[in-house]
């Protein structure tokens, strides 16, 4: 069966610092993969994509970026963090069929102090 | 392109009453539609889903929802709200035209006793 481990659950960082959140999914092949904000309050916002290796779509410019240095591996990163990159932040997998949903990592609570 | 509007931020309602949480979309393409259900600091679980088959589709938890093209509605269903069910919940569709999952904002769910 498939599975998505994400990490960490919970991350505070200082301003300025750099970030590493990580996805794995397992049980799949060439899935797509996507990484979600979640701010307080507000629905969840689509910041990167991903249909392949290498292949990465941006939705939204910011201090974010992201990569997938595997077929099943999702990396956000960021150099220097903001205040306002607190959130919650979900990584999810589907495939590109009709029909099928979206499947989605635990999350990682970050706070920018 | 696709978009989904969930018609409410927050509905609240007593234990035992009957739930209604509001969805509408619009697609160039026949989409499929799921909710899924986020209790606090958890991912995201899918509830249900729609792929063109019956337009009344039952879920996990007593839920329900039903596809009405005429309307583009989507709307989430139960006939008797249990405390557990307060939750966050998300009206979501993914279509052939991208195949990446759209979010509604959100509704919160709020159960009194």
């Amino acid at each position: 069966s498939q599975t998505i481990h994400q990490w960490p659950a919970t991350l505070v960082q200082p301003v300025g610092s750099p970030l590493s959140l990580e996805c794995t999914v397992e049980g799949t092949s060439n899935p797509n993969l996507y990484w979600y904000r979640q701010a307080a309050g507000r629905g969840l916002q689509l910041l990167f994509y991903s249909v392949g290796i290498g292949q990465i779509s941006s939705e939204v410019p910011q201090n974010l970026s992201a990569s997938r240095p595997q077929d099943r591996q999702f990396i956000l990163s960021s150099k220097k963090l903001l205040l306002s990159d607190s959130g919650f932040y979900l990584c999810a997998w589907s495939l590109e069929t009709l029909n099928t949903e979206a499947f989605f990592g635990q999350g990682t609570r970050l706070t920018v102090v | 392109a696709q978009s989904v509007t969930q018609l409410d931020s927050h509905v609240s309602v007593s234990e035992g009453t009957p739930v209604l949480l509001r969805c509408n979309y619009s697609s160039s393409y026949s989409p499929s539609l799921f909710w899924y259900v986020q209790h606090p600091n958890k991912g995201l679980q899918l509830l249900l889903k729609y792929t063109s088959a019956a337009t009344l589709v039952k879920g996990i938890n007593g839920f329900e929802a039903e596809f009405k093209k005429s309307e583009t509605s989507f709307h989430l269903t139960k006939p008797s709200a249990h405390m557990s069910d307060a939750a966050e919940y998300f009206c979501v569709a993914i279509s052939g035209g991208s195949y990446i999952p759209t979010f509604g904002r959100g509704t919160s769910l709020i159960v009194h006793p």
